[in-house]
């Protein structure tokens, strides 16, 4: 079966460092994503992760585990622009894509 | 920068009428996708679509959808009968190629409303 679990909302303040931890069950795992979402908008990608280890993209960064299907976002010098949903998905060898229901993180000044 | 774009924004339909969704992938892109989104709900896979045919699709999509690739621009999903339950955002996405599937570029979203 898939499924995906991240905690719903998130809080944090501008400047800080954030991270959205994402654990996963997917037959056949083939790589994990992470999407940002703003209100009203679409997603849009901001990582990639198949095998174990940490990919780093400018603020951002994930994190893998397939052995304990575990996945985190780290977002670093927050800025107000970042709040938004943060999706979490998974898929598999035969293509299903399956979406989080999406961290919701908000940011204070 | 080259995007995905979607028509219409709005559709506004009454239950058991067809509607077509349109979706323009970016032009060098051969994997499509389309994706709907519930109000307040997470997004949920509906279909993929490579080589004119569908790859794979989830338990959502039934009978009543279906995709095609009329000409060499567009992607279209069609609902045959709309429920009220249809209404929702609908998002089209394409990709590059099938070792950058992950790396998808979605559309602005079609949201569908059905009365």
């Amino acid at each position: 079966g898939q499924n995906i679990d991240q905690p719903t909302e998130m809080t944090a303040t501008e400047g800080a460092i954030v991270q959205i931890n994402c654990t996963y069950q997917t037959s056949g795992f083939n790589g994990l994503f992470w999407y940002q979402q703003h209100a009203g908008e679409a997603p849009t990608f901001l990582s990639y992760n198949v095998l174990d280890g940490l990919e780093e993209k400018g603020r951002f960064s994930s994190f893998l585990s397939r052995s304990k299907g575990y996945s985190y976002l780290l977002l670093k010098e927050l800025q107000m622009k970042d709040s938004a949903s943060y999706l979490c998905v998974s898929m598999n060898r035969d293509d299903k894509i399956i979406f989080g229901k999406g961290t919701r993180l908000h940011i204070l000044p | 920068e080259p995007e995905v774009t979607q028509t219409p924004s709005h559709q506004v339909t009454q239950m058991g009428q067809e509607v077509i969704l349109r979706c323009v992938p970016i032009s060098n892109h051969l994997y499509f996708y389309w994706y709907r989104q519930i109000l307040g709900q997470k997004v949920e896979f509906l279909v993929s679509f490579y080589n004119n045919e569908i790859s794979e699709k989830s338990e959502i999509f039934d009978d009543q959808f279906s995709v095609e690739r009329p000409d060499g621009s567009n992607f279209t999903l069609k609902i045959r009968s709309t429920k009220l339950e249809d209404s929702a955002m609908y998002f089209c996405a394409s990709s590059e190629d099938w070792s950058s599937s992950y790396e998808q570029y979605f559309g602005p979203g079609t949201r569908l409303t059905v009365t």
